[in-house]
């Protein structure tokens, strides 16, 4: 499968644990987004990467949120002290970032539920 | 920010029918379109998209239009099949390859 991958699909934690999830791109995008989906709404932008380098972040993002990129390939995004609103599902997509390639390829999404 | 409740619009048609979803966008600086189908449990999923310096462009079975005077993007569907069922998003740039800004869905029935 040569599409955007992430793991885990499910996570379920307790309120105050750390996350972590890991978003594989697809191998030649050099762009790398994070959104978050909650019940009924349309996606969210949390943040992005051009390579390396994290050029974006969302006021929505807090300072327990960390997005990181090392290599330029496959990306973590962390939660520390979960809270039950962050309860959501979280997707990863990756784009060319040329002009005119507009196009995000999304994952399935990591569901996050925080009891 | 966004400011969307839980019950999403949703379009009931009959398998074979056309159908027609619309969406209002929110910044007329916005320069690149892109509509979304989202179905239960799977991420999004890319349908078709459109620059602004057009007005309408066509797909296989689909088809957007843009109205910048109005901010009104509208998806058609002709045909629409049951496998179409899905939520539809219509989604925004400041442009192209950018992060893009998501509208709140529309569900999409299809009955057979």
């Amino acid at each position: 499968d040569t599409g955007v991958s992430q793991d885990p699909r499910h996570k379920i934690t307790k309120r105050g644990q750390n996350v972590t999830f890991r978003c594989d791109p697809i191998s030649e995008h050099n762009r790398l987004y994070w959104y978050r989906q909650t019940l009924g709404q349309g996606p969210e932008f949390l943040t992005y990467f051009q390579n390396e380098a994290q050029l974006e972040k969302s006021r929505l993002l807090s300072d327990r949120f960390s997005a990181e990129r090392p290599k330029g390939s496959f990306s973590t995004l962390e939660i520390q002290r979960t809270e039950q609103g962050d309860s959501a599902m979280y997707l990863c997509a990756s784009s060319l970032g040329q002009p005119g390639t507009g196009e995000l390829f999304f994952g399935e999404g990591s569901r996050l539920t925080v009891l | 920010g966004e400011s969307v409740g839980l019950h999403l619009p949703t379009l009931s048609v009959q398998e074979g029918d056309n159908s027609i979803i619309n969406c209002a966008y929110s910044n007329s600086a916005s320069d690149y379109f892109i509509w979304y189908k989202q179905e239960s449990g799977k991420g999004p999923q890319f349908i078709i998209d459109i620059r602004s310096n057009m007005d309408k462009r066509q797909g296989q079975r689909v088809t957007v239009l843009l109205n910048k005077t109005v901010k009104h993007l509208s998806l058609q569907i002709a045909a629409t099949q049951p496998g179409d069922s899905a939520v539809y998003f219509c989604a925004e740039s400041l442009d192209y390859g950018n992060k893009l800004v998501f509208g709140a869905g529309t569900i999409l029935r299809v009955k057979s």
